[in-house]
């Protein structure tokens, strides 16, 4: 399976925009970016999942860098409720494609 | 908005004791999986499970684990004679067909004593 490297944690302002970077070197032509979150006392949650080009939901932005090999979620304004271990993973999207979560990049979020 | 939900939120037995977790998948989908994390680590895939049957299933889901849908709704997983390292919190999730994301449950959080 291909790795995915991400920061162990991250500090960020109230209502100011997060950039969360994740390096996957080894990606393979057929892998989508997925993004999960867990929040405390929580299971994960899906963010937001792309293959080359960027995308926006209501939760998040992907930029995927031109050669795959790294990304960054984009949380536009962070909130307190924001808070949470944020996971980069790597899946092939067809049939029923296990997750495998790393360790993740834990966000603080400051008031 | 439809959730996954899980049953019972706390789980307490004793160390060879027979336990069974429910879960209630999103009523559409069709895929299934459990997954566990241990206190402090990460969350770990267990098996996976479409058309009655198991797709797959890693190394920690032995024989003393197994799933069943017994009724539609129902997604349970039992393990039959727990184990002290059976302590974890366990996570229901369901995915539906063409739509990439998994949803998943808050988990039970099971304790061996």
């Amino acid at each position: 399976d291909a790795k995915t490297t991400q920061p162990n944690s991250m500090e960020s302002n109230e209502e100011e925009p997060v950039h969360l970077p994740c390096n996957h070197s080894t990606i393979s032509g057929t892998d989508y970016i997925h993004w999960y979150r867990q929040l405390p006392s929580q299971g994960p949650e899906y963010v937001i999942h792309g293959l080359t080009s960027n995308v926006n939901n209501r939760m998040a932005s992907l930029a995927i860098a031109e050669d795959r090999k790294s990304s960054t979620l984009i949380l536009h304004r962070a909130t307190l409720r924001d808070a949470a271990v944020y996971y980069c993973i790597l899946r092939i999207d067809f049939g029923n494609e296990k997750l495998t979560f790393g360790t993740g990049t834990r966000l603080t979020i400051i008031p | 908005e439809p959730e996954v939900t899980q049953t019972p939120s706390h789980q307490v037995t004793q160390m060879g004791q027979e336990v069974i977790l429910r879960c209630v998948p999103i009523s559409n989908h069709l895929y299934f999986y459990w997954y566990r994390q241990i206190l402090g680590q990460k969350v770990e895939f267990l098996v996976s499970f479409y058309n009655n049957e198991i797709s797959e299933k890693s190394e920690i889901f032995d024989d003393q684990f197994s799933v069943e849908r017994p009724d539609g709704s129902n997604f349970t997983l039992k393990i039959r004679s727990t184990k002290l390292e059976d302590s974890a919190m366990y996570f229901c999730a369901s995915r539906g067909q063409g739509a990439p994301p998994q949803h998943f449950g808050d988990g039970t959080r099971l304790s061996i004593l």
